[in-house]
């Protein structure tokens, strides 16, 4: 069972640079977020999205963007990469969290910027 | 702002003690909280809910909004427990009708033979 699929798992990039982070659920959930966690920090919401078309802010979004075409995927976009990015970044989806339904990530992407 | 605080990095008990994770947390209104894990190699996962009052793995949490905590208590700890602990409130102002969660900074249990 895939159920969240994060790509890539480990880049490097440079100051200024651009990147997409990819995430995929098979699970048809509308739910979808994405986290950072900060070494020695916990997880903090930077974007989430309740369905296709559909995204909004969490807690730290500057520096992001998103988009959810479809139910299935939920990139999230980097287009001038600072160092303060380098952090670990976690996809979740969910069913109903109205409903307490859990969360489930993504085994995470770890990125630096130098 | 909204903060959720677990104070002990690292726990280390020995098989069969009692252990006990500590969450403390700030928050307007009911909070609803959960309790997250993530073991060795697995991604991070759903523990317990406060809402269900369930056990799980025969963990408990009782939310004391006194003194606004939701600490992890087991009363016989077992090799397998050990993960990383994470607890979980609402991000404040956002219910959890959306899911929108904030973590704490997570302990590391350690449980020794």
């Amino acid at each position: 069972n895939a159920g969240v699929t994060q790509t890539p798992k480990f880049r490097i990039l440079k100051i200024g640079q651009s990147m997409t982070l990819q995430c995929t659920q098979d699970m048809n959930h509308n739910y979808m977020y994405w986290y950072r966690q900060d070494p020695g920090m916990g997880l903090k919401l930077i974007y989430y999205s309740v369905g296709a078309g559909i995204t909004d802010k969490g807690e730290v979004p500057n520096g992001y963007n998103v988009s959810r075409s479809t139910t299935e995927d939920f990139p999230l976009r980097l287009e001038l990469a600072a160092p303060s990015q380098t952090s670990v970044y976690f996809c979740a989806s969910s069913y109903a969290p109205q409903l307490n339904q859990p969360q489930h990530f993504g085994d995470g992407t770890r990125l630096s910027i130098l | 702002a909204q903060r959720v605080t677990q104070p002990e990095k690292l726990l280390s008990v020995f098989k069969g003690a009692p252990v006990e994770l500590k969450c403390n947390y700030s928050y307007s209104g009911s909070p609803e909280l959960f309790w997250y894990v993530q073991y060795s190699r697995q991604r991070l996962q759903l523990l317990l809910r406060h809402i269900s009052r369930e056990s799980i793995k025969g963990f408990t949490a009782d939310l004391n909004k006194g003194e606004t905590s939701f600490h992890l208590k087991k009363p016989f700890a077992q090799e397998e427990d050990s993960a990383m602990y994470y607890c979980a409130p609402p991000i404040s102002g956002g219910g959890t009708s959306y899911g929108k969660l904030t973590f704490g900074q997570g302990t590391i249990l350690t449980v020794h033979p």
